[in-house]
């Protein structure tokens, strides 16, 4: 069975800050892994990664996955009030279409 | 506005009582999907259509029991639920190419939070 392990669960840091959040997975066949922010509702996609050791990166935010190793990491560097949210990863199976979520980093950014 | 509209956003309802979601996506996608967020969960995948053809089903009671109209229309009918069943349903769309394989990338919907009571 496909899983996909997130770590910390919770995570509190000061503005400025950054912080590293984690991703493992264990999926047979992989394709892709994703990241998705949820701050209300609807999650929001971010980063969706295929190749191990290449960097995605959008504003102060970057991702990186390493397949041989099964994880990836997202980063926020310089963080602010509005990064607050839940952070959702996920992988994909090759000629699936289902995206396995785990259980998600819920951030909070203090002033 | 991600393209992907759920109604209602809020629905509270008995355990003998009959409801429907409605997801209703503008984005031209060819696949959509049901998916269920309890509290402290992962979400969990309960109805992929492509095509408008069922692929899959992850063994959901049948009290939930979902209808794809067209491409752009997916609903989810609600049937004597029972109080465990209260969490937030998301929707999403994504684009698939024909061969049935997804390209992974999902855009949801707001969600519609219903509560059993």
């Amino acid at each position: 069975e496909d899983k996909v392990v997130q770590s910390p669960l919770s995570l509190v840091v000061h503005e400025g800050d950054t912080v590293t959040l984690n991703c493992s997975y264990e999926v047979t066949n992989f394709r892709s892994l994703l990241w998705y922010k949820q701050e209300k509702k609807a999650p929001t996609f971010l980063f969706m990664l295929t190749s191990s050791g290449i960097e995605k990166k959008s504003g102060r935010l970057s991702s990186i996955l390493d397949k041989k190793e099964l994880f990836s990491i997202l980063n926020i560097t310089a963080t602010q009030t509005g990064d607050s949210a839940v952070y959702l990863c996920a992988v994909v199976r090759q000629g699936a279409q289902k995206l396995v979520f785990g259980q998600g980093t819920r951030l909070t950014i203090n002033p | 506005e991600t393209g992907v509209t759920q109604t209602p956003r809020h629905l509270v309802m008995g355990m003998t009582n009959k409801k429907s979601l409605k997801c209703e996506q503008h984005l031209g996608h060819n696949a959509m999907y049901w998916y269920k967020q309890s509290a402290k969960k992962p979400l969990e995948l309960m109805f992929v259509y492509s095509l408008e053809e069922r692929v899959e089903n992850n063994s959901v009671p049948s009290r939930f029991s979902p209808e794809c109209p067209n491409s752009s229309h997916l609903f989810l009918h609600l049937h004597t639920l029972q109080p465990e069943d209260s969490a937030l349903y998301l929707c999403a769309s994504s684009q698939a190419p024909s061969g049935g394989a997804g390209t992974g990338e999902l855009f949801f919907g707001e969600g519609s939070r219903l509560t059993v009571l």
